[in-house]
């Protein structure tokens, strides 16, 4: 069936250094694409999203990169600080079934140490 | 704005009980979502309304039930609570089909 799904399941890294978090998906249909920080405790809180019709978006400190070709997406979060310290999901639109639905991933748990 | 909210935040059900988690929001939104979160994993979708009156199931829908009567509103029903349906539920909301979905606090249910 239709997935979304993470590379690495945990990722840790040095307050001040860039992160990034990938992400790869099974439809060929999806073309939207969005990521989300969940903090423990908390609902899930939007960063980025990107439509297919794009290959990089960015924000304040993060960046999402989208390769069609290999279905894979990525989050890059620059200097990364003590806050980012969150699990991450990425999500994908699922075409030609149940409008309104996101495939979500099981997130990557990103550790930042002092 | 509040957003989206859910009540009750924390739920203890005995096995057979029935209890109805509540969720709104107050973005005019049309499409809201019931998700569930199991530990370490992602979010899976019980049930979605495109607006009132209209719902449809998800990807887990078995062993609840939704209504959508007004656009802020949107029940997720347990009947006869199993221990497999301890998890955190999760609501959310979008103006879009594939857009942003705003996401409640949660409601973290334990059926004993």
């Amino acid at each position: 069936g239709e997935s979304v799904g993470l590379h690495l399941p945990t990722l840790s890294v040095q307050e001040g250094d860039n992160s990034i978090i990938n992400c790869a998906y099974s439809n060929s249909a999806s073309d939207y694409f969005i990521w989300y920080k969940q903090e423990s405790g908390k609902g899930p809180q939007f960063i980025i999203d990107i439509r297919s019709n794009m290959d990089k978006r960015q924000g304040q400190r993060v960046t999402v990169l989208l390769n069609k070709t290999v279905k894979h997406l990525s989050l890059q979060i620059a200097a990364t600080q003590p806050g980012d310290s969150a699990v991450y999901f990425c999500a994908a639109n699922h075409v030609g079934g149940s409008q309104g639905n996101l495939i979500f991933g099981k997130g990557t748990k990103l550790s930042v140490k002092p | 704005n509040a957003g989206v909210t859910q009540t009750p935040k924390f739920r203890i059900l005995k096995i057979g009980q029935s209890m109805t988690l509540q969720c709104a929001q107050d973005m005019n939104h049309n499409y809201m979502y019931w998700y569930r979160q199991d530990p370490g994993m992602g979010l899976k979708l019980i049930y979605y309304s495109v607006g009132a009156g209209i719902t449809d199931k998800g990807e887990v829908p078995n062993g609840y039930n939704v209504s959508r009567s007004t656009t802020e509103d949107f029940p997720l029903r347990l009947e006869l609570a199993a221990p497999s349906q301890t998890s955190v539920y999760f609501c959310a909301s979008s103006w879009l089909a594939s857009g942003e979905q705003y996401f409640g606090p949660g409601t973290r249910l334990t059926v004993t």
